[in-house]
């Protein structure tokens, strides 16, 4: 079982609030990542981090920003939602420093933007 | 940037056998992955493959890896209505985050 944690599991917000999810894993890893999943099933890798202070951007352009201070926690911000940001939200995390690279995903974060 | 594709929808009857392909770009993959996910959940790891080895069978599951063509495939023997799930292609090569497909969704006709 995976000991990763995305907190909260659903989010209903107005247009142009600032919000912050949350993902803890307690396995020590320091690999993490967050992807945007489309409705559609397929997964965008928006940020990603190998350690801490160490932030890098993923493949999709995201308005959103990341901040890793403790191994542990890797939370993502919007400054100012918008509908466009309307998706499921899903951090991972891995061991680092091995080409087999198991990712353990937390259970997502549902985010509807009014 | 590399690819992965894989067909995003199949359905078959229960008891029957699933055959899920994924082609994939990167010719220096080391490890290739199969996740599911389930309604409402995240990914969970399946099963997984070295990119030196033809085939790999657990339980239910036989994947199958044609490193010459690069085309990776999972075959779920006696499928159940509990398989019923969006499934994942993934590569990876070095240190590198993995790269997805776009999911096939599985449904199992009772």
């Amino acid at each position: 079982e995976a000991d990763i944690y995305q907190t909260p599991r659903y989010l209903v917000i107005g247009t142009g609030k600032k919000i912050t999810l949350e993902c803890s894993q307690t396995m020590g890893h320091d690999k993490m990542y967050w992807y945007q999943q489309d409705p559609g099933m397929e997964l965008h890798l928006i940020h990603y981090s190998y350690g801490v202070n160490s932030t890098e951007k993923g493949d999709l352009s995201s308005e959103s920003t990341v901040s890793r201070i403790r191994t542990e926690h890797f939370p993502l911000t919007l400054e100012s939602a918008r509908p466009s940001h309307t998706s499921q939200y899903l951090c991972a995390s891995s061991e680092s420093w091995t080409d087999y690279n198991e990712q353990f995903f937390g259970p997502g974060t549902r985010l509807t933007v009014l | 940037g590399e690819d992965v594709e894989q067909s995003l929808f199949l359905s078959v009857r229960e008891g029957d056998s699933s055959v899920i392909n994924c082609t994939y770009t990167d010719s220096s993959s080391t490890y290739l992955y199969w996740y599911k996910q389930e309604p409402g959940a995240g990914l969970q790891l399946l099963t997984y493959i070295f990119s030196n080895m033809d085939m790999k069978q657990d339980q239910r599951l036989t994947v199958l890896l044609n490193k010459k063509d690069k085309h990776l495939s999972l075959r779920i023997a006696d499928t159940q209505t509990g398989d019923s799930a969006i499934y994942f292609c993934a590569e990876n090569s070095g240190n590198t985050p993995l790269v997805f497909g776009k999911g096939t969704r599985l449904s199992v006709i009772a």
